[in-house]
């Protein structure tokens, strides 16, 4: 079983809607939390950091954090066809270290 | 911006061969990780370089060696090479108390 779990979709939205995308992770030891845009044959772009528990929003972005749960989400507002691209959450158990990556979920935002 | 810049941009060696890949900084931040990312997955950490000392490691075989230089600037190394080893390879910058940004990649094919 990977340490960070992520349905790789592809999720399909219409223009306008909220896209929802979540990851599950098994170690407890994590306390950073990043969501990252990868676009097709570019590298990873951050979109959003918290650290431990809690709600961080950010423009039409809002990323969650459930510890108790192991469980984080990054919801998109008002989604647009730009959006489409592959969602990658990452964690941590130390500040700036070793990433741990889920696989990614493909989202398609159709006009 | 960190102007996190990569080199090359693709390239094809033969099995067994040796490759190296480079990775700068417009800043020249003293973190730097590596990452091997198959297609369809997330990204797998290499290791990471603090000050030009290795800083952690991840599940890859010696053959994977690395360099930081005074300047900061890195140097991924694999040395016999395997099919398997074909992949998007990334390095990310620690720009904050917790955030990495990464570079645009360099894609290997292994034939």
């Amino acid at each position: 079983q990977k340490e960070v779990e992520q349905d790789p979709g592809p999720l399909s939205v219409p223009e306008g809607a909220i896209v929802s995308l979540n990851c599950t992770y098994s170690n407890s030891a994590f306390q950073y939390f990043m969501w990252y845009r990868q676009y097709s044959r570019k590298g990873p772009e951050l979109l959003m950091y918290t650290y431990s528990s809690g709600n961080k929003e950010d423009g039409r972005f809002t990323a969650q954090v459930d510890k108790s749960s192991k469980y984080i989400s990054l919801f998109i507002r008002d989604s647009q066809p730009s959006d489409s691209a592959t969602y990658l959450c990452a964690m941590s158990e130390a500040a700036g270290n070793k990433l741990t990556f889920g696989g990614g979920t493909r989202v398609l935002v159709k006009p | 911006e960190t102007g996190v810049t990569q080199s090359p941009t693709h390239l094809i060696k033969t099995r067994g061969q040796q490759v190296t890949l480079r990775c700068s900084s417009q800043s020249g931040h003293n973190t730097v990780s590596w990452y091997q990312q198959a297609l369809g997955q997330g990204p797998q950490f290499i290791f990471q370089y603090y000050r030009e000392e290795e800083n952690g490691r991840g599940n890859f075989p010696p053959r994977f060696s690395g360099l930081q230089f005074p300047n900061y600037s890195s140097e991924l190394n694999v040395n016999a090479l395997e099919l398997d080893d074909s992949a998007l390879y990334l390095c990310a910058v620690r720009t904050g108390a917790y955030e990495q940004y990464f570079g645009p990649g360099t894609r290997l094919t292994v034939t």
